[in-house]
């Protein structure tokens, strides 16, 4: 089946600094999501990405759909406590969401 | 709107009981979704579903079953739960999956599920 590799698996950052995470995978996605989620919530939508190259900002994230289809990154600028959280890729093709297994980020005041 | 919501939060079964988790979705959507999320394992598709009245399966859908006879609701049953079966369980919602932003998928809160 169709696997997304996502790293890395944890980071541990101080407060302010940049956080970059990026999944992989072998198959061409037509959509990219990166979700955060809270311990006890279900994942939150943070970014959407629909074409191949798509360059999108929400706030301090920033996420790429790279040109190939099968890779995208999340980068998270001047990073503040409040990140904590895991956050996971995924990929749609057809009506199939395929989930990365998740990036734990720990924010250190 | 109160988007996806989830009943029961909490359950605890004993090996061979039966239950059934509740999703329901104020959206309108014709999608709908059951993952189960298991530590370091991300969030699995069990069964989902088209539209009112039609259901598929998802990567696990094995020990479940699932039912949508109205559009804004999708049930998933458990006959005869296992210790296997103890996990977080999603249920998500989504417009389209033509590509764009009506495939986006939006979640529940969960329900955490034991089962001894």
């Amino acid at each position: 089946g169709q696997q997304l590799n996502q790293s890395p698996q944890s980071m541990f950052i101080q407060e302010g600094e940049d956080v970059s995470m990026n999944c992989t995978s072998s198959s061409i996605f037509n959509t990219w999501l990166w979700y955060k989620q809270d311990p006890g919530e279900g994942p939150v939508l943070l970014i959407a990405l629909y074409k191949a190259g798509e360059l999108t900002s929400n706030g301090r994230l920033t996420a790429q759909f790279g040109i190939t289809r099968k890779d995208s990154f999340l980068n998270i600028s001047a990073s503040i406590p409040s990140d904590v959280g895991i956050y996971f890729c995924a990929g749609i093709r057809g009506s199939r969401l395929t989930f990365g297994e998740g990036t734990q980020l720990t924010v250190n005041p | 709107n109160a988007g996806v919501t989830q009943t029961p939060k909490f359950r605890v079964l004993k090996t061979g009981q039966s239950m059934t988790l509740l999703c329901a979705q104020d959206m309108n959507h014709e999608y709908m979704y059951w993952y189960r999320q298991d530590p370091g394992m991300g969030l699995r598709l069990i069964h989902y579903s088209v539209g009112e009245g039609t259901t598929a399966k998802g990567e696990v859908p094995d020990g479940y079953n699932v039912s949508r006879l109205k559009k804004q609701n999708f049930l998933l049953g458990l006959e005869s739960a296992a210790p296997s079966q103890t996990s977080v369980y999603f249920c998500a919602s989504s417009q389209t999956t033509s590509g764009g932003p009506g495939d986006t998928q939006y979640f529940g809160p969960g329900t955490r599920l034991t089962v001894l």
